[in-house]
């Protein structure tokens, strides 16, 4: 059972290049979510998705784009990458609100 | 404008003391309080949860206390361990407009011998 599975574990990108990172889970989880987490801040949310289909802003959503397509997967794109989205990326799903929420390995991304 | 804060952002505690790390929220719309536990490398993983029709949850050496009237809520490691260090998380979400889970900023605790 592989749970929340992230890909790449870690980009370097220069800035202005684009990329999308991927986020599949096999638990037919209703929710997902990505965060970006920083020193001093926690986790801060990006996107999160409430079903296929749908997507919603979090609290730093400027500079990211998501899409849901397919229930299992949930994909955060960076357009034109700025050094101040160098961070680790992680994504989470769970079943419903106010279940628990199973996280990813995470992304370690650095734009330079 | 922090929906979740979280006090203190760091933690000394010896071994077998008890840590106890503070959180307030602001929306009281949330009604799922989970707080969460990250080793270095790692995702964070749930380590306890608790809703507001109950003032205290107990697992093992991990309990919550929740104070719904303060908008308060505490995690309480009794006996703490080196292996209990990590930085932990608390977080909350509601439902109707208000699933977004939104997380303090997080606290290093240090276990020492």
């Amino acid at each position: 059972n592989a749970g929340v599975t992230q890909t790449p574990k870690f980009r370097v990108l220069k800035t202005g290049q684009s990329m999308t990172l991927l986020c599949a889970q096999d638990m037919n989880h209703e929710y997902m979510y990505w965060y970006r987490q920083d020193p001093g801040m926690g986790l801060r949310l990006i996107h999160y998705s409430v079903g296929e289909g749908t997507t919603a802003k979090g609290e730093v959503p400027d500079g990211y784009n998501v899409s849901r397509l397919k229930k299992q997967n949930f994909l955060l794109g960076l357009e034109s990458a700025a050094p101040s989205q160098t961070s680790v990326y992680f994504c989470a799903s769970s079943y419903v609100v106010g279940t628990e929420a199973f996280f990813g390995q995470g992304t370690r991304l650095t734009v330079v | 404008q922090q929906q979740v804060k979280q006090s203190p952002q760091s933690l000394i505690v010896q071994k077998g003391g008890i840590s106890i790390i503070n959180c307030a929220y602001e929306n009281t719309a949330f009604d799922y309080f989970p707080w969460y536990q990250q080793f270095p490398g790692k995702g964070p993983a749930l380590l306890i949860a608790i809703r507001p029709d109950v003032s205290e949850k107990k697992e093992g050496r991990f309990t919550i206390s929740f104070n719904k009237s303060a908008k308060q809520f505490s995690l309480h490691i009794m006996d703490s361990q080196p292996g209990d260090s990590a930085t932990y998380f608390c977080a909350a979400s509601g439902s109707f407009g208000n699933e977004k889970l939104t997380f303090g900023t997080g606290t290093r605790l240090t276990i020492i011998p």
